[in-house]
């Protein structure tokens, strides 16, 4: 079945630690995204990529780095100097020009020790 | 910038019972509207959609109207299911250069609804 992987589905961690969390898509789609949700906040757009080899920063992107170097793929690391990483990561794919029909993987929760 | 306001929750009914569920929206230009739904332990799944005033978006016995002259996008449903109980996102994009939006989706805060027996 097509869809959008993300893992792993609990992250933690600890202090001055980068990690790193897998998204990976079988759908073809050339566009993918990472957004962060908070408790009673709305998504809000880290880091965004049309094509491979290229991305752009969303709204909140400090803190955050991203690569895509295939298709498929768009990892996200959360660095150190991400002061407040404690959120729920939701990966999004979606048909080059048709950026409004996202579809999303089932997140990762990530927190801190 | 763009904003989406949705109502406060969360929301609890009885099956059958109608639903609301109120977004209001600040945007430039025209933006298309969008209701995104979170059943738990999930990511979002698109709902449904209105690109221009006065459309109307619908599935799954959901509806929502683009009305442009309030500013608004409500969730409605007529008789609501045990099933239904997730998280329900509004969410708008402006379109960019080409009429494409690039994913650039600004959302609400999310409204929790929880339906019983």
């Amino acid at each position: 079945d097509g869809g959008i992987t993300q893992s792993p589905k609990y992250l933690f961690r600890k202090e001055g630690q980068n990690v790193t969390l897998s998204c990976e898509q079988n759908l073809n789609h050339d566009a993918m995204y990472w957004y962060r949700q908070d408790p009673g906040q709305g998504l809000r757009l880290i880091y965004y990529s049309q094509i491979v080899n290229d991305f752009q920063k969303g709204d909140i992107a400090e803190g955050y780095s991203v690569s895509r170097e295939k298709k498929e793929s768009f990892p996200l690391t959360v660095t150190s100097a991400q002061k407040n990483p404690t959120a729920f990561y939701l990966c999004a794919s979606s048909i080059r020009g048709a950026g409004e029909k996202l579809f999303f993987g089932s997140g990762t929760q990530l927190s801190v020790l | 910038g763009n904003s989406v306001t949705q109502m406060e929750g969360p929301v609890t009914l009885s099956e059958e019972a109608f639903l609301t569920i109120n977004c209001t929206y600040t945007a430039t230009g025209y933006p298309s509207l969008f209701w995104y739904v979170q059943y738990p332990g999930e990511g979002l799944q698109l709902l449904l959609k209105a690109t221009k005033a006065d459309d109307k978006g619908s599935n799954k016995g959901f509806e929502a109207t683009y009305r442009k002259e309030t500013t608004s996008f409500h969730l409605e449903k007529g008789s609501v299911q045990v099933s239904d109980s997730a998280v329900y996102f509004c969410a708008l994009s402006d379109l960019g250069a080409g009429g494409t939006s690039y994913g650039k989706l600004t959302f609400g805060q999310g409204t929790i609804l929880t339906v019983h027996p």
